[in-house]
């Protein structure tokens, strides 16, 4: 059965700073594997998708990167601003066809003091 | 429309009753899923529509959970004699056939069951 894990849960850094969120998963046969943001109270906004023939996505200051022999992927964000406060969530792409059904890990919420 | 769409975005129902969630999706977006999240338990998917095939209803939690989709369109997940472990976030998102595999979530319905 396949498991998504992020690490940490929760994550607090000053403003400016680079950091790294994390994504684990327990079986390498993904199809593709998205990073989305969840603001409170609102729906899920995708950030970065990536194939699994890929090895890393970017847009603007965020850069996503996937292992799939090890089962990891990670989310790079650049210089954070307090406008980066979310919660964010890893899903990957499994099943039998590429279907879109999604696994979700927890969430890592972030928050990035001015 | 721009995005996905869904109502109500907040329902408050007693123990027992029935509900209706609707979910309209963009335009032209051949796959639907309903998904929910709940407190503690992160997003769970279940239900998915492709085009006129039948549904995977394999995560439907039990058989007082159904949906339809009527046109290719709108989907309703209608939850019946509902109870109090019903409580959570029931988010609707859509994709497209082609393109990268990218799903669009609506904002959710917020469901109490007092």
């Amino acid at each position: 059965k396949q498991e998504v894990t992020q690490i940490p849960a929760a994550l607090s850094v000053p403003e400016g700073e680079n950091l790294v969120l994390n994504c684990s998963f327990t079986d390498s046969a993904i199809y593709n594997l998205q990073w989305f943001r969840q603001d409170p109270g609102k729906g899920l906004t995708s950030l970065l998708l990536i194939q699994s023939s890929q090895r890393e996505q970017t847009s603007g200051r965020l850069n996503a990167s996937l292992d799939k022999s090890s089962g990891r992927s990670t989310l790079y964000i650049a210089a954070s601003q307090p406008g980066d406060s979310a919660t964010y969530l890893c899903a990957v792409g499994h099943g039998s066809g590429n279907t879109g059904k999604l696994i979700f890990g927890q969430g890592t919420t972030l928050q990035v003091k001015p | 429309g721009a995005g996905v769409s869904q109502s109500p975005s907040n329902k408050v129902t007693e123990k027992g009753k029935d509900v209706e969630l609707r979910c309209d999706p963009i335009s032209g977006h051949t796959a639907l899923y309903w998904y929910r999240q709940s407190l503690g338990q992160g997003l769970e998917f279940l239900i998915y529509f492709q085009g006129n095939s039948a549904p995977d209803k394999s995560g439907l939690p039990s058989d007082r959970f159904s949906a339809e989709r009527t046109g290719g369109s709108v989907s309703t997940l209608t939850i019946q004699r509902t109870q109090q472990e019903d409580s959570a976030v029931y988010l609707c998102a859509s994709r497209s056939t082609g393109g990268e595999g990218k799903l669009f979530f609506g904002s959710g319905t917020q469901l109490s069951v007092l």
